[in-house]
């Protein structure tokens, strides 16, 4: 069974510009969320999504949004793009976001520089 | 305000030692509490997962413990190898409707020659 997938797996850009991730969740999962990971703060959660809707947000400003097609797949979107920004996105996938099958499991990130 | 504290910050230790990571939280209500093994550029992979009930398990050489009364656990590592240098984050979830996880800013191990 594939795991999860992130694409791209680098990225670099510059200020102001915009940037889209994107996370296909392993075969089965309808549960994806996402994490901004820095050296200084750890895993900060960034949002959840579940059956293409948003279940959970955490305390990032409004130039971090995402989505959840049909398919479980997410992207998420950084408009107007920081120094700050430069960190690795992580994309978690699980079954459903609570109960017993709630473990998620991790991809291998997307490393982004905001130069 | 539910926090996760992991100690030490990062740790060197020759191969073949042993050593224990610790993890002290504040997160209420629970629900589970586990270990991540994240090893770099690369996402977090499971070692264990432990329930309010549960106050040992091991996974090979990894072995967590739980007290829930005082609310902490550790990650003890038995004879280390060069593939366990990684960073090691204590991640609990909360027992409530969202059951949030709230992670710690984990422990950088170097595991030396």
């Amino acid at each position: 069974k594939a795991g999860v997938t992130q694409t791209p797996r680098y990225l670099i850009k510059t200020r102001g510009q915009q940037v889209t991730l994107s996370c296909s969740p392993i075969s089965g999962h309808r549960s994806v969320s996402w994490y901004q990971q820095t050296p200084g703060q750890g895993l900060q959660f960034l949002f959840e999504y579940f059956s293409e809707t948003q279940r959970n947000k955490g305390n990032f400003p409004g130039r971090f949004s995402g989505r959840q097609f049909s398919n479980s797949r997410s992207e998420m979107n950084v408009s107007t793009l920081e120094l700050g920004d430069s960190a690795l996105y992580l994309c978690a996938s699980s079954i459903q976001p609570t109960g017993k099958y709630n473990e998620q499991f991790f991809g291998p990130g997307t490393r982004l520089t905001v130069l | 305000k539910n926090q996760v504290e992991q100690s030490p910050q990062s740790l060197i230790i020759l191969e073949g030692k042993n050593c224990t990571l610790q993890c002290n939280y504040t997160v209420s209500p629970f629900s589970n509490l586990r270990w991540y093994k994240q090893d770099t550029g690369r996402g977090p992979v499971s070692l264990t997962i432990m329930t309010f009930s549960e106050n040992t398990k091991s996974n090979g050489r990894y072995t967590a413990t739980l007290d829930a009364d005082t609310k902490q656990s550790s990650l003890h590592i038995t004879a280390s190898q060069l593939s366990d240098s990684a960073s090691y984050i204590c991640v609990v979830r909360e027992n409530t409707g969202f059951q949030k996880l709230v992670f710690g800013t984990g422990t950088r191990l170097l595991v030396s020659p």
